[in-house]
């Protein structure tokens, strides 16, 4: 079966401060998607990244990095020198090549102290 | 571009009442879905379609229907509105051809029952 834990329930830290939050899946497939969305104090939902299951190469996007490791089933998120605006929840989810469905984790609160 | 359209943003029911959220995608996306997340969790499957014509239930169908009559709207009806229904309602599409892409979500609706 899918599952995808979030075993950080909430984490704080003061500005600047680099911090990762950690995404652990299980899949049978072999074809699999993850994703990560940050959920602000306003409420909606923002896509961030993408990486299909061929694809290990660890992504960097300005102040964001992701690390995919298959041979952990972890695809962790890292904020580099983080910034207030940064707070909010994280969701990484997962779906499968066969089956349509996304399956999410609990979320991780960020909160960032200025 | 529009993205995905969920209306209302609020709303207040008494409890026995029923309603209609309204979504629509200007996307062509085939598949649809409705979550709610309750306060500190993540998101929960409700119903979802794979396209016109087609609807399933998720993982928490009880107390709501939904339909998709066309490729664009898949709205979700309360039918006899209940304070366990109090949350956070979003709306997504999704592209899933040949590869499987995020979700576009819409800004949410926010009901209480009372």
């Amino acid at each position: 079966a899918q599952k995808v834990t979030q075993a950080q329930t909430e984490i704080s830290v003061v500005e600047k401060e680099d911090v990762t939050l950690d995404c652990v899946y299980e899949t049978r497939d072999t074809t699999y998607y993850l994703f990560w969305y940050k959920q602000p104090p306003s409420g909606e939902l923002v896509f961030l990244i993408r990486r299909n299951s061929f694809d290990e190469q660890n992504e960097i996007s300005g102040r964001y990095s992701w690390n995919f490791q298959k041979s952990t089933s972890s695809f962790n998120f890292t904020i580099t020198a983080s910034q207030v605006v940064d707070s909010a929840v994280y969701f990484c989810a997962l779906t499968e090549d066969s089956n349509y469905q996304l399956i999410w984790g609990a979320g991780t609160k960020l909160i960032i102290k200025p | 571009n529009a993205g995905v359209t969920q209306t209302p943003k609020f709303q207040v029911l008494k409890t026995g009442q029923s309603m209609t959220l309204q979504c629509a995608q200007d996307m062509n996306h085939e598949y649809m879905s409705w979550y709610r997340q309750d306060p500190g969790m993540g998101l929960r499957l409700i119903h979802y379609s794979v396209g016109a014509g087609i609807t399933d239930q998720g993982e928490v169908p009880n107390g709501y229907n939904v339909s998709r009559s066309t490729t664009e709207d898949f709205p979700l009806r309360l039918l006899s509105a209940a304070p366990s229904q109090t949350s956070v309602y979003f709306c997504a599409s999704r592209y899933t051809g040949t590869v499987n892409t995020e979700a576009f979500f819409g800004q949410g609706t926010r009901l209480t029952v009372v």
